[in-house]
């Protein structure tokens, strides 16, 4: 069975700093895509962004990236830069191969203070 | 369309009353996904359909819950005699499997309110 953890509830951060969000998982796949979904008071599920297990560079886009530890089974989120408009719930998904089914961490709830 | 659309965005409804949720996917993409979000928690599967295939409904939380697609287009989700617990966020996502993009869009979600 899979399973993703976010292990920080909330996190708030001034804004311009940079903050990492957590998140770890566990597959027994050798193929599985990790993704970073946004959700800010508008409820709207936007991807942040996504990286291919087979793939050794992390992903980036613009202020995000991420630090993708294969072997440790870790995928943090590093926002760079914040801005208000990151204040959301950040959610941590897997999806395995063999089933399309997204397994989906906790949340964590992060505020950009001004 | 542009995106994943789901009407209606709220939803106020009457406990032992039925309401049907709709959700138009990104053209062209095969699969459909349903979610359940309660207030302050993650995402709960619902359903999942994928092109001409049987439905995975392993999640629906009861009989009262059915979905439904035609063809690869308009989904609606059912809710009988809905109860309080109902009330939550429901979400749909489309994606296309088989590409290497696996990644699923969200919709807006429609809010319910059972009262």
């Amino acid at each position: 069975a899979q399973t993703v953890t976010q292990s920080q509830p909330e996190m708030s951060v001034q804004e311009a700093e940079t903050v990492t969000l957590s998140c770890t998982y566990d597959t027994s796949e050798n193929n599985y895509y990790l993704f970073w979904y946004k959700q800010p008071p508008s409820r709207q599920m936007i991807l942040v962004i996504r990286q291919e297990a087979y793939k050794q560079q992390n992903a980036t886009e613009n202020r995000f990236s991420v630090n993708f530890q294969k072997a440790a089974k870790s995928f943090s989120l590093k926002i760079s830069d914040s801005q208000l408009g990151d204040t959301a719930m950040y959610f941590c998904a897997l999806s395995v191969d063999s089933n399309y089914q997204l397994i989906w961490g906790a949340g964590t709830k992060l505020i950009i203070k001004p | 369309g542009a995106g994943v659309s789901q009407s209606p965005s709220n939803k106020v409804t009457e406990k032992g009353k039925d309401v049907e949720l709709r959700c138009d996917p990104i053209s062209g993409h095969t699969a459909l996904y349903w979610y359940r979000q309660r207030l302050g928690q993650g995402l709960e599967f619902l359903i999942y359909f994928q092109g001409n295939s049987a439905p995975d409904k392993s999640g629906l939380p009861s009989d009262r819950f059915s979905a439904e697609r035609t063809g690869e287009s308009v989904s609606t989700l059912t809710i009988q005699r809905t109860q309080q617990e109902d009330s939550a966020v429901y979400l749909c996502a489309s994606s296309n499997p088989g590409l290497e993009d696996e990644t699923q869009y969200f919709g807006p979600g429609t809010r319910l309110l059972v009262l």
